[in-house]
């Protein structure tokens, strides 16, 4: 079965450039996050979405940041525009609704993408 | 504000003993928990999860036990393996939300 698949794996760009992250979640799934990971702050959770639409963007940085789902297929990421400070690891992680006793299900991760901003 | 605490960066368990991995929270709205193990340049993967109605959950090698008095939970792997070496992260959520918070994580190394 396929995971959940993020492209791309890394990329380097300059400051003030545009950045898009890409996210394929498992077919299926109801629950769409954006996590990102640095040294200082750990995995933390920007936005999430249920049936491609956003529930919680309370952990989004600034407006620079945007996200979309426009199916249940496809989510994007983007930073625009980009600085030093978002060099960080974007990963994308997907998981199912559950149903009563067991509502909570896990996430499961993509590979993620490392970004540099120079 | 770390409402999920791994106080332990890193551990190193002779291979074949047992590693222990700590995790405490604060959070008493958490009532479901989840370790995931994390290789260098992938993403994290689900291990092993437990929900507040249980204190322990066990599949093969690797079994959680749950503290809610304490608000701890712990990792138990019998017996350890080289390819068990990897950062472990704990992570918790309240009943129905789907927001996790993760735990700093802790860097384990098994010796052969």
């Amino acid at each position: 079965d396929a995971g959940v698949i993020q492209s791309p794996r890394h990329e380097v760009t300059e400051m003030g450039q545009e950045v898009t992250l890409r996210c394929k979640p498992i077919s299926g799934h109801d629950y769409l996050f954006w996590y990102r990971q640095t040294m200082m702050r750990g995995l933390e959770l920007l936005i999430y979405f249920n049936n491609n639409v956003p529930i919680d963007d309370s952990g989004m940085p600034e407006d620079r940041f945007s996200a979309k789902m426009p199916n249940a297929s496809f989510s994007t990421l983007k930073i625009q525009p980009s600085e030093p400070r978002d060099s960080a690891v974007y990963f994308c992680a997907s998981s199912l609704m559950g149903q009563g006793i067991d509502s909570n299900q896990p996430q499961h991760f993509g590979d993620g993408t490392r970004l540099s901003i120079l | 504000d770390q409402q999920v605490k791994q106080n332990s960066p890193s551990l190193s368990v002779q291979e074949g003993r047992i590693s222990i991995l700590n995790c405490d929270y604060t959070n008493s709205m958490f009532d479901y928990f989840l370790w995931y193990k994390k290789y260098p340049a992938e993403g994290p993967t689900f291990l092993i999860s437990i929900s507040s109605i249980k204190d322990k959950n066990e599949d093969g090698r690797f079994t959680v036990f749950l503290n809610k008095s304490a608000k701890h939970l712990s990792l138990h792997i019998v017996p350890s393996q080289p390819g068990d070496s990897a950062v472990y992260f704990c992570a918790a959520s309240a009943r129905g939300a789907q927001k996790l918070v993760f735990g700093q994580g802790t860097r384990l190394t098994i010796n052969p």
